[in-house]
């Protein structure tokens, strides 16, 4: 079965406010991880990434956490806008010869008024 | 930059019929993937080509999907017999090489009916 999971199969925001979206990993050699942003009717969509060797990284309004003593992951998106709207799924990548990804189900983020 | 493209956007079909989807992924990255995503769950790796061979294919049921790289560009992959479990949307990506990150196209939505 898949080894990357999500807490929260939804989240709800007041738009402006921040958003943090959480993924759970089981596989400790794991050194490479992954946001996606996906809308509906498109292809995933790359947000930011985090090595294993790191356990924060930023980016334009988003920050990646990485805590590996829990194997936990997570998305934070600041000042949350209506195009934030979206799946957003993590994934790790299985350490070995070839990189295999290997994706949670998922978050489902909304944008409130 | 050209993103990754793939065709048809959209196909139905009957079960046991063949179908085939094309992807042309981002000029000068060597790694392609295909993937197979249900509705409401993550995408699941179906196989990856690094250049035009194969690196992995172990979630590809090769008794009814094949894929190809013939010059390390293009690809396609193929179903011959369609089952209704196939109804997904069959997602390209392509990347520079390993642990780097991978850019998907917006998938070709396979119903069965």
């Amino acid at each position: 079965g898949e080894s990357v999971g999500l807490h929260l199969p939804t989240l709800s925001v007041q738009e402006g406010d921040n958003s943090i979206i959480n993924c759970a990993y089981s596989n400790s050699a794991s050194d490479y991880f992954i946001w996606y942003k996906q809308e509906s009717g498109k292809g995933p969509q790359f947000i930011i990434d985090i090595r294993s060797n790191m356990d924060k990284r930023q980016g334009q309004r988003v920050t990646v956490l990485l805590n590996k003593t829990v194997k936990h992951l997570s998305l934070q998106i600041a000042a949350t806008q209506p195009g934030d709207s979206a799946v957003y799924f993590c994934a790790e990548n299985i350490l070995g010869g070839a990189q295999k990804l290997v994706f949670g189900q998922g978050t489902r983020l909304t944008i409130n008024p | 930059e050209a993103g990754v493209a793939q065709s048809p956007r959209y196909k139905i079909i009957e079960k046991r019929q063949s179908v085939a989807f094309w992807c042309n992924p981002i000029s000068g990255h060597a790694t392609l993937y295909w993937y197979q995503q249900i509705l409401g769950q993550g995408p699941k790796l179906l196989i990856q080509f690094q250049n035009n061979g194969v690196v992995d294919d172990s979630q590809l049921p090769k008794d009814r999907f094949s894929a190809e790289r013939l010059k390390g560009v293009d690809s396609t992959l193929k179903i011959q017999p369609a089952k209704l479990e196939d109804s997904a949307v069959y997602l390209c990506a392509s990347s520079p090489g390993a642990n780097q990150p991978q850019h998907f196209g917006d998938g070709t939505r396979l119903s069965i009916l």
